[in-house]
């Protein structure tokens, strides 16, 4: 069974950083890419970022790019998201997201984990 | 940017009866190399994360029932829920995936 469970979430001032993390398990998570999506309170979905199976192609939204950084540990079957200088904008439930496919990142989601929530407030 | 763009926001249906959504996007969405539209349907029950339910628009997901169903070409695309049962209840999106970034539509709430 598939499992991804998403970790690191929290309260965090405006300007501050967190890393959430996706413990990834029941399948063959070095060959599958992977993704964040975003979704602000009564809000709907954002993808926010993408990494390939292999960790050497990355993607990121406008919106974020160069304040998140995305990567993965094949080893730990762990995915990241480090975000730097979080506004308050950036408040949303964070999803780990499994490719569809393998290889390189398309963008198609077959397994969600539950999320993790991040709060940006002073 | 691709934008995705949902109607209705929200659609009240009895139970039994069809649901239909629509999907329009700002570019089309068809690949003539494969004859494939890089559209997806997902799902998102109040409390819990998205489940796909139909990709390539309409090539529905292992497991998910046969009420649902996916239909569309080029830029519009369609959501048909055939009988509306009470766990039918959630928001749902339409999603392209042939470029980044893969952007959603806003959403439809389907209640009964």
């Amino acid at each position: 069974e598939v499992q991804l469970l998403e970790s690191g979430g929290g309260l965090v001032q405006p300007g501050g950083s967190l890393r959430l993390s996706c413990a990834a398990s029941g399948f063959t998570f070095s060959r599958y890419a992977m993704s964040w999506v975003r979704q602000a309170p009564g809000r709907g979905l954002e993808w926010v970022s993408g990494i390939s199976s292999s960790g050497v192609s990355t993607y990121y939204a406008d919106s974020v790019k160069g304040q998140f950084t995305i990567s993965r540990d094949n080893s730990k079957n762990t995915l990241y998201l480090q975000m730097n200088g979080l506004r308050a904008e950036d408040t949303a439930v964070y999803y780990c997201a499994k490719d569809w496919f393998t290889g390189s990142h398309s963008g198609l989601f077959d397994y969600w984990g539950q999320g993790t929530r991040v709060t940006v407030s002073s | 940017d691709i934008v995705m763009t949902q109607s209705p926001d929200s659609l009240p249906v009895s139970l039994g009866e069809r649901a239909t959504i629509y999907c329009k996007s700002s570019q089309s969405l068809l690949y003539s190399s494969n004859d494939k539209n890089y559209l997806a349907w997902y799902q998102q029950k109040p409390g819990q994360p998205p489940k796909l339910l139909i990709y390539w628009a309409s090539t529905r997901e292992s497991g998910v029932p046969d009420r649902f169903s996916g239909s569309g070409s080029g830029t519009d695309f369609t959501l048909t829920i055939s009988s509306l049962q009470a766990e039918d209840v959630a928001v749902y999106y339409c999603q392209h995936f042939d470029r980044t970034p893969q952007t959603f539509g806003q959403g439809t709430k389907v209640e009964i």
